[in-house]
């Protein structure tokens, strides 16, 4: 079976501009968490998505917004970019939600804002 | 604000030895807890969870659980170098409907294993 996806793998963009992410889970998994990974927060819960509809959110601000799709591909959209946005971002899947001993994470995306 | 807590580390233990890694939690409510493994430039690998008070065993690693005092610990032994990683431990907490919902994670501890 193959793994969570993500892409791009790596980014580069400037303050201000906008970016979107995309992860494709694992076939037969219909959730997808978000998690954003900085050296000085760790890892923090940023979504949950199940069956296209946002279940869980975590302590984010509006800027930070995420969509799935009926394939329960997912993706995650970031505007008006900041430096500290700068970040290791991580989808993982899961068959259900709230299903976290059976959830799998991606390779992720590092965004770097300059 | 609910919070999972770490040392930081970095925990350096022999070849062989039994590295212990420690969490303490701050929502009472948590029911599931969970133990990642992550390697520099990886993604997160979950490698034990456990709901129940008590020990579980899986191979070379023990989760403990003690929900009286908020702990949760790893034993790994016989420990190698490739175990060398930054470990994570994970919590669920509650929803304001009381379901178990999403996870915080602690920042990590690094464990190096020296040969």
């Amino acid at each position: 079976k193959a793994g969570v996806t993500q892409t791009p793998r790596y980014l580069i963009k400037t303050r201000g501009q906008q970016v979107t992410l995309s992860c494709s889970p694992i076939s037969g998994h219909r959730s997808v968490s978000w998690y954003q990974q900085t050296p000085g927060q760790g890892l923090q819960f940023l979504f949950e998505y199940f069956s296209e509809t946002q279940r869980n959110k975590g302590n984010f601000p509006g800027r930070f917004s995420g969509r799935q799709f009926s394939n329960s591909r997912s993706e995650m959209n970031v505007s008006t970019l900041e430096l500290g946005d700068s970040a290791l971002y991580l989808c993982a899947s899961s068959p259900f939600t709230g299903n976290q001993e059976t959830q799998y994470f991606g390779p992720g995306t590092r965004l770097l804002v300059l | 604000q609910k919070e999972v807590e770490q040392n930081s580390g970095p925990l350096s233990v022999p070849e062989g030895a039994i590295a212990s890694l420690n969490c303490t939690y701050s929502d009472r409510g948590s029911q599931s807890f969970f133990w990642y493994r992550q390697y520099s430039g990886k993604s997160p690998e979950l490698i034990m969870f456990i709901y129940s008070n008590g020990d579980k065993e899986d191979g070379r690693f023990t989760a403990q659980l003690n929900k009286a005092s908020q702990y949760v610990s790893l034993l790994i032994r016989d420990s190698q170098p490739s175990d060398s990683a930054t470990y994570l431990c994970a919590v669920t907490v509650r929803n304001y409907g009381g379901s178990q919902g999403n996870l915080i994670f602690g920042k990590g501890t690094k464990l190096s294993v020296k040969p």
